[in-house]
């Protein structure tokens, strides 16, 4: 299947930072990229969905203006998490999707916000 | 998105055939029934599709009845690498379309 990656893989910050988290499609192109959110021994909640040009459109519930997500080219998607908090710890996911019925996974960021 | 029902939790034995049974009895017409597979910390991997009857790739089995409120997924002779939780999702089979997850089944496989 194709691959994805997320960059970084974890990453530790201080309350009240930003955090860019990546998601690349490696060997084809993403049209549509989603971002998830999965807290522990809890299911994958979708935050947003994200067209390649366009903006992303956000699940009820989750902050736009915090939530930052950018997906300027067919390949990557970015997630920024803005003025984060400890409440923003969690493991983001991230999935792509192209000319292909399926959608393929990234491996997860997990973010520990201290 | 039609809903889907799972068992929170399933133990099992090396060797042994894991069933995992999902009830989605809202499925639509041109909904498919998908499964896939997540290991702690990673994303979750596709592991089967399909839409009726029967089918089967080099890791497992799906069973869909007539009526199509129902699914099962069937592990052969798992191994304690298959711990892991399982996840059936109903939707459109189109790739732009928003996955929605249930709570998974949680499979634990032992020695």
């Amino acid at each position: 299947g194709a691959v994805v990656s997320q960059h970084p893989s974890r990453v530790i910050c201080k309350s009240g930072t930003s955090v860019k988290i990546e998601c690349r499609s490696l060997d084809f192109q993403a049209t549509t990229m989603f971002w998830y959110r999965q807290f522990p021994k809890q299911s994958l909640m979708l935050m947003a969905t994200s067209n390649e040009g366009s903006k992303a459109t956000y699940e009820q519930g989750v902050e736009k203006d915090k939530f930052l997500i950018n997906h300027a080219s067919l390949t990557l998607s970015t997630l920024t998490v803005t003025s984060a908090h400890p409440e923003d710890s969690s493991f983001y996911i991230c999935s792509a999707s192209g000319m292909a019925d399926e959608q393929f996974f990234g491996p997860g960021t997990r973010l520990t916000v201290l | 998105l039609a809903k889907t029902t799972q068992p929170i939790s399933m133990d099992s034995y090396e060797g042994q055939e894991v069933n995992i049974t999902c009830s989605h009895n809202n499925i639509a017409t041109n909904d498919y029934i998908t499964w896939y597979q997540q290991f702690p910390s990673q994303g979750p991997r596709f592991i089967i599709q399909g839409y009726k009857t029967k089918v089967t790739n080099e890791v497992a089995s799906l069973f869909i009845p007539a009526d199509r409120k129902s699914s099962t997924l069937s592990l052969p002779r798992v191994s304690l690498s298959d711990t892991a939780v399982y996840y059936c999702l109903v939707g459109p089979k189109a790739a732009g379309n928003k996955l929605t997850f249930g709570g998974g089944t949680r499979v634990l496989v032992k020695p």
